[in-house]
């Protein structure tokens, strides 16, 4: 029971530096979310994708990317790492009917990335 | 004004103590409520869903106010094991993926 699974667990950049934070699911979940989680804060919606090829910005999307070419793979791209993203990244999974409803809204949580850039 | 404040805390309470936590919510057209606990350094996990009419789940209880925008988890009987940042979570309707908010968390730490 993989579950959401993110790789790496720990990563430090240097400013400038590009790297992917991956992401994948084995719950046919259809709905996927990239968030940060910065000391003493909620956690912020980066991106969202409610299907393979559907993607769309959350609240702080700027300095990142993402893409949905599978139901199971969700990476976010860093292009150009800088401080101010230095945070804990946290993917999630959910699902959601025909209709769009979501089951119980319940996310599922991959364990999470942490990434200091310098 | 942010759509999802909790009291950070931390609460620091003994075994065996009753503690609640409280959380408002800033849209009064918010229809679905979670309690989420996240350990130190790991991923949130659901708690419990909150229902209009409240619900209990062994010794947590979780209650919505409408009227007043507000929901609260209380949990009996402390244990060392409740120890963790709860997050209070609410949406705003049933069908967006982006509209799912959550709290700032409030820290719990069971003292022996």
């Amino acid at each position: 029971n993989a579950g959401v699974t993110q790789t790496p667990k720990f990563r430090i950049l240097k400013i400038g530096q590009s790297m992917t934070l991956q992401c994948t699911q084995d719950m046919n979940h259809n709905y996927m979310y990239w968030y940060r989680q910065d000391p003493g804060m909620g956690l912020k919606l980066i991106y969202y994708s409610v299907g393979a090829g559907i993607t769309d910005k959350g609240e702080v999307p700027n300095g990142y990317n993402v893409s949905r070419s599978t139901t199971e793979d969700f990476p976010l791209r860093l292009e150009l790492a800088a401080p101010s993203q230095t945070s804990v990244y946290f993917c999630a999974s959910s699902y959601s009917d025909a209709r769009g409803l979501l089951a119980k809204n319940i996310q599922y949580f991959g364990a999470g990335t942490r990434l200091s850039v310098l | 004004r942010k759509e999802v404040e909790q009291d950070p805390g931390p609460f620091n309470v003994p075994e065996g103590a009753t503690v609640a936590f409280n959380c408002t919510y800033s849209n009064s057209a918010s229809q679905s409520f979670f309690w989420y606990r996240q350990d130190c350094r790991k991923e949130p996990k659901l708690l419990m869903s909150v229902y209009s009419s409240g619900n209990e789940d062994g010794r947590f209880t979780a209650q919505l106010n409408r009227a007043s925008q507000y929901i609260s988890l209380l949990i009996r009987d402390s244990k060392l094991s409740d120890s963790a940042t709860y997050l209070c979570v609410v949406t705003a309707d049933q069908t967006g993926a982006n509209n799912l908010f959550f709290g700032t968390g409030t820290r719990l730490t069971v003292i022996p």
